[in-house]
């Protein structure tokens, strides 16, 4: 079945660093792939995307590596602040479908 | 509005009551979406709308959860004869987009059953 998973549920970063989160997905079928961000009592926040068609996509401080050999997907935050700290979620949205199904996330903490 | 709004923010129901979230997608939304968040998990899909039609409904748990969205826009999650498990944070989102596409996420109700 579908699913899309972590390999670490927290990561701790100093200030300034960068900060990378990975995620492993499974249905090589899927050709959608999102980051979300999620804040305490919020919803998920959108921050990046990337399609099947591509390895990398850039956005503000923010990068997006998929690996589809591998079905590996990554975050890279640049210069992490403080106000990065949340759980991020991967997501995936299998092809020609509109299902989005998420992982369980990794709360990233950024030490000041 | 400018975002995705759900009502009420906070839900205590009683074991055995009827409660009926509420959802306001982003206006020309054509996609509307529910899914469950239990603590320290992540999103669980529920069901999806592309208008009025609902066109998904396998993520619902059993047939005490019933989802509508009669005019296309604003939705309702109704859960009937609510049990201690229904009790965890049900998010609505939307999007302008059929599939393959960012989804919007209201802050969600968050239901305790006692």
């Amino acid at each position: 079945g579908e699913s899309v998973g972590l390999h670490l549920p927290t990561l701790s970063v100093q200030e300034g660093d960068n900060s990378i989160i990975n995620c492993a997905y499974s249905n090589s079928a899927s050709d959608y792939f999102i980051w979300y961000k999620q804040e305490s009592g919020k919803g998920p926040q959108f921050i990046i995307d990337i399609r099947s068609n591509m390895d990398k996509r850039q956005g503000q401080r923010v990068t997006v590596l998929l690996n589809k050999t591998v079905k590996h997907l990554s975050l890279q935050i640049a210069a992490t602040q403080p106000g990065d700290s949340a759980v991020y979620f991967c997501a995936d949205s299998p092809q020609g479908g509109f299902k989005t199904i998420f992982g369980a996330g990794t709360r990233l903490f950024v030490k000041a | 509005g400018a975002g995705v709004s759900q009502s009420p923010r906070y839900k205590v129901a009683k074991r055995g009551q009827d409660v009926a979230l509420r959802c306001d997608p982003i206006s020309g939304h054509v996609s509307l979406f529910w899914y469950q968040q239990a603590l320290g998990q992540g999103p669980e899909f529920l069901t999806y709308f592309q208008n009025e039609a609902q066109l998904d409904k396998s993520g619902l748990p059993s047939d005490r959860f019933f989802a509508e969205r009669p005019e296309g826009s604003v939705s309702t999650l109704k859960i009937q004869r609510t049990q201690q498990e229904d009790s965890a944070v049900y998010l609505c989102a939307s999007s302008p987009a059929g599939g393959s596409a960012p989804l919007f996420f209201g802050s969600g109700t968050q239901l305790s059953v006692l």
